[in-house]
């Protein structure tokens, strides 16, 4: 399978608590993005990486959130001191721009996302 | 404040109807706009891409249109198959940012 993988599928926590979220793009997409999507609701954007550049964090990505992608391939989202609040699905989607910094019309292929429930 | 809305919230149809789904944006400025189709407990997928200059795009057995001046698009579906059963999402990027702007979506309903 050659697809966007995350890892893991379901998380459940309890209040207080840190996880961390892996996902693995498309071999050779340059663009990582991180999303959250809530019961109802579409995505909506927290991050995204350029390589293993982080070039742009939503508000949405309070300080107990974290993203790395420190070699450009797999990317991490950790976060700390879980709320019931952050009970989500997290989604993953790489994309391979030809243009560094262009418009944007690269195609975004999600991951099948980690569903995090916090208790 | 950049928004994304679509109608309706929720749509039956029977199988081997066409359907239209509507989405209205108000996002500034615009560089793009996408359909995706998320089944339950899925990623989205990508439908249709189109830029402001474009007016129509089709994939199979879906049609979207974009009318850049009124900031509408719809996504036109024909011969429905029961697969088509899902969550259809209207998504605009803003220029030059590369993040994607999401709509609620439509859920449709396809039945035999």
């Amino acid at each position: 399978d050659t697809g966007v993988s995350q890892d893991p599928r379901h998380k459940i926590t309890k209040r207080g608590q840190n996880v961390t979220f892996r996902c693995d793009p498309i071999s050779e997409h340059n663009r990582l993005y991180w999303y959250r999507q809530t019961l109802g609701q579409g995505p909506e954007f927290l991050t995204y990486f350029q390589n293993e550049a982080q070039l742009e964090k939503s508000r949405l990505l309070s300080d107990r959130f974290s993203a790395e992608r420190p070699k450009g391939s797999f990317s991490t989202l950790e976060i700390q001191r879980t709320e019931q609040g952050d009970s989500a699905m997290y989604l993953c989607a790489s994309s391979l721009a030809l243009i560094a910094g262009g418009p944007g019309t690269d195609t975004q292929y999600f991951g099948p996302g980690t569903r995090l429930t916090v208790l | 404040k950049n928004q994304v809305e679509q109608s309706p919230q929720s749509l039956i149809i029977l199988e081997g109807k066409n359907c239209t789904l509507q989405c209205n944006y108000t996002v500034s400025p615009f560089s793009n706009l996408r359909w995706y189709k998320q089944d339950t407990g899925r990623g989205p997928v990508s439908l249709t891409i189109m830029t402001f200059s474009e007016n129509t795009k089709s994939n199979g057995r879906y049609t979207a249109t974009l009318d850049a001046d009124t900031k509408q698009s719809s996504l036109h579906i024909t011969a429905s198959q029961l697969s088509d059963s899902a969550s259809y999402i209207c998504v605009v990027s803003p220029d030059a940012t590369n993040k994607l702007i999401f709509g609620t979506g439509t859920l449709l309903a396809v039945q035999p």
